[in-house]
């Protein structure tokens, strides 16, 4: 069945430094890939999403990076701040008579100060 | 920043009653969605609502579930009779449009079934 699933639980980064949260998926079919962040005790945030016919987009501070070959998708967060600790979440979404969102695990980041 | 409100913000109750989570979603929104989020685990879709009537629901979305949109501007998610495994944080959630991946979540409710 279709899955969208993270490879690590938690990551710890330095603060200021770069950090890196994967996601795999299995279904071929979806339109857009979505990043989603939940800080503790609120409801996930939008941070940024890409099209499948696309293989990078950036926004501030964040970039996300598609590998439809491996079904890969992954957050890149530069120059951490104690405020990105969170848990984070990809999700899929087919936006053709389906615009429900299909989340992942979450990965728990936490910056170091 | 547009601002999804939902109460209450913690639900007690007891195994077998009934509960009402409502949800004020940003006004001239037209889609509407509820996922849950079991403690620890991911967020999972549902139902969504369009046009006064459901447009898909997931397996969790048994007879025990029901939506309304009773006045226009809230949003309610009734469970008739609750079980141990309803316990969960409940979002409301809508986009600015139909296929509009930005979906903005309300806090949750935290449902405690006891």
């Amino acid at each position: 069945g279709e899955s969208v699933g993270l490879h690590l639980p938690t990551l710890s980064v330095q603060e200021g430094d770069n950090s890196i949260i994967n996601c795999a998926y299995s279904n071929s079919a979806s339109d857009y890939f979505i990043w989603y962040k939940q800080e503790s005790g609120k409801g996930p945030q939008f941070i940024i999403d890409i099209r499948s016919n696309m293989d990078k987009r950036q926004g501030q501070r964040v970039t996300v990076l598609l590998n439809k070959t491996v079904k890969h998708l992954s957050l890149q967060i530069a120059a951490t701040q104690p405020g990105d600790s969170a848990v984070y979440f990809c999700a899929e979404l087919r936006s053709f008579g389906n615009e429900k969102l299909t989340f992942g695990t979450g990965t728990r980041l936490t910056i170091i100060p | 920043e547009p601002e999804v409100t939902q109460t209450p913000s913690h639900q007690v109750t007891q195994m077998g009653q009934e509960v009402i989570l409502r949800c004020v979603p940003i006004s001239n929104h037209l889609y509407f969605y509820w996922y849950r989020q079991i403690l620890g685990q991911k967020v999972e879709f549902l139902v969504s609502f369009y046009n006064n009537e459901i447009s898909e629901k997931s397996e969790i979305f048994d007879d025990q579930f029901s939506v309304e949109r009773p006045d226009g501007s809230n949003f309610t998610l009734k469970i008739r009779s609750t079980k141990l495994e309803d316990s969960a944080m409940y979002f409301c959630a809508s986009p600015l449009a139909a296929f509009n991946n930005e979906q903005f979540f309300g806090p949750g409710t935290r449902l405690t079934v006891l």
